[in-house]
């Protein structure tokens, strides 16, 4: 069974750096899939971060693109993400999934991770 | 960016109730659109894709139609394990964009 898992510090200081993982269990993180990042706020609706795949290419939301870095690390069946300069504005629930293949709608989720932008 | 509205943003329905939601684009994503059902502390579960084609172990009480600017999720008989947020995706257009949800909850 595929299973995705978020990792990473609940805190963060404004003007730090948000860093996150997520762990890919039961499925080769080299195939045709690219892997996401996606993100509630409080209140609020689902924001798509990200998409990469495992041969380095990436996209990203245009209105975080200029913060936001989005890898996979093959060797430990990983993913990570990056976020620089976070405001409050940024706190929100953090969620890696799994692009399906050929398409981009998202066809398994993490649970999500708590991130609060707080000093 | 396209603009995904989901409508009406809470849904007061009781058990075997048939529930109607929908969601509308400000372009039209053709059939490119997903549905997904989330309840709190859980994964996000991918419902629908491509407008109405259901997701592998997805109850066949779900089902999804439309197409352009305009889709709908059905639930046909509403069970106890169904009162959740379900929220739409538009994947014709980078970038891929969510509506702000419809939250299902109990009458």
């Amino acid at each position: 069974q595929v299973q995705l898992q978020e990792s990473g510090p609940g805190l963060v200081k404004p003007s730090g750096t948000l860093s996150l993982t997520c762990a890919v269990s039961g499925a080769s993180i080299s195939s045709t899939n690219w892997w996401s990042w996606v993100r509630q706020a409080p209140g609020k609706g689902l924001e798509w971060i990200g998409d990469s795949y495992h041969d380095g290419n990436t996209k990203y939301n245009p209105s975080l693109k200029s913060r936001v870095t989005i890898s996979v690390d093959k060797s430990k069946t990983q993913f990570s993400v990056t976020l620089n300069s976070v405001s409050a504005a940024d706190t929100a629930v953090y969620y890696c999934a799994r692009t399906a293949r050929g398409n981009w709608y998202f066809d398994l989720w993490g649970r999500g991770t708590l991130v609060i932008v707080s000093s | 960016d396209i603009q995904m509205t989901q409508s009406p943003s809470t849904l007061s329905a009781s058990v075997g109730d048939r529930v109607t939601m929908t969601c509308r684009a400000s372009q039209s994503i053709v059939t490119w659109l997903a549905w997904y059902q989330h309840k709190p502390g859980k994964a996000p579960k991918l419902l629908i894709y491509k407008a109405s084609t259901l997701e592998s172990g997805v109850p066949s009480r779900f089902s999804g139609s439309g197409s352009g600017t305009e889709f709908t999720l059905t639930i046909s008989s509403l069970q106890p394990d169904d009162f959740a947020t379900y929220y739409c995706q538009q994947y014709n257009s980078y970038s891929w964009t969510f509506g702000q949800g419809t939250k299902v909850e109990i009458k």
